[in-house]
């Protein structure tokens, strides 16, 4: 299993500004992924954060508006750039554990006015 | 491209009935299948995850079944319980992505005292 904590909880942000969450896991880990959880929807997967080298985007997601660093093994950041109100979302950091099972860390929430 | 679709998408039982919710997936050719819960505004909590060689795992008062062949898995809770109250997601790993979970759009559930 995994522990994940992310920081911070929630924030209220002002359109045009931006936000970096972080996500901790208690244990090594090659990928770590972040999704995000629009008001009422499903999650979908933002990037694939790889430690040593560019994360992976998904179909949607750009690097200049999601920029993702991954400094080592147990720790990754995604900022969100540039905010608008579309961005309001849960933000979410996962990871996956040898026997293929996937943890979710509590979740950043996010409200851009 | 796979898709996953749950049913209902709400459900209200009285305390101490047994809860059975439904998960459909339209590819059969998955390595395994999760289930979450959600709470309001908070992260997904890992419930069971099934291999696709499984055709059941249990957990407490907790059992899901897989049936690849046609496409399907349901999750029972017996004797429900108000803390059951949540929004229960299933999901499995896309065949393209490594770590990329499609999910389906969940099934709140509210058990009345």
């Amino acid at each position: 299993s995994a522990v994940i904590s992310q920081k911070p909880s929630r924030d209220i942000c002002q359109r045009g500004t931006s936000l970096t969450i972080q996500c901790q896991v208690d244990s090594q880990v090659t990928m770590m992924f972040w999704y995000r959880q629009q008001p009422g929807q499903s999650l979908t997967l933002i990037a694939t954060a790889n430690q040593g080298s560019e994360a992976t985007y998904e179909s949607g997601f750009v690097i200049d508006k999601f920029p993702i660093s991954r400094p080592n093994l147990t720790f990754s950041t995604l900022t969100v750039s540039n905010m608008s109100p579309e961005d309001s979302s849960i933000y979410l950091c996962s990871v996956r554990d040898r026997e293929d099972e996937q943890y979710f860390g509590p979740g950043t929430r996010l409200t851009v006015t | 491209k796979q898709e996953v679709t749950q049913i209902p998408a709400a459900l209200s039982v009285p305390e101490g009935e047994n809860l059975v919710l439904n998960c459909s997936f339209t590819d059969s050719a998955i390595y395994n299948l999760q289930w979450f819960r959600q709470d309001p505004g908070k992260g997904l909590t890992s419930l069971l995850l099934i291999q696709s060689s499984q055709r059941e795992q249990t957990s407490g008062r907790l059992n899901a079944s897989l049936d690849k062949s046609s496409g399907r898995s349901t999750l029972y809770i017996a004797a429900s319980q108000p803390g059951d109250s949540a929004t229960y997601l299933c999901a499995v790993p896309t065949l393209d992505s490594w770590g990329k979970l499609q999910f389906g759009a969940g099934t709140q559930v509210v058990v009345t005292p």
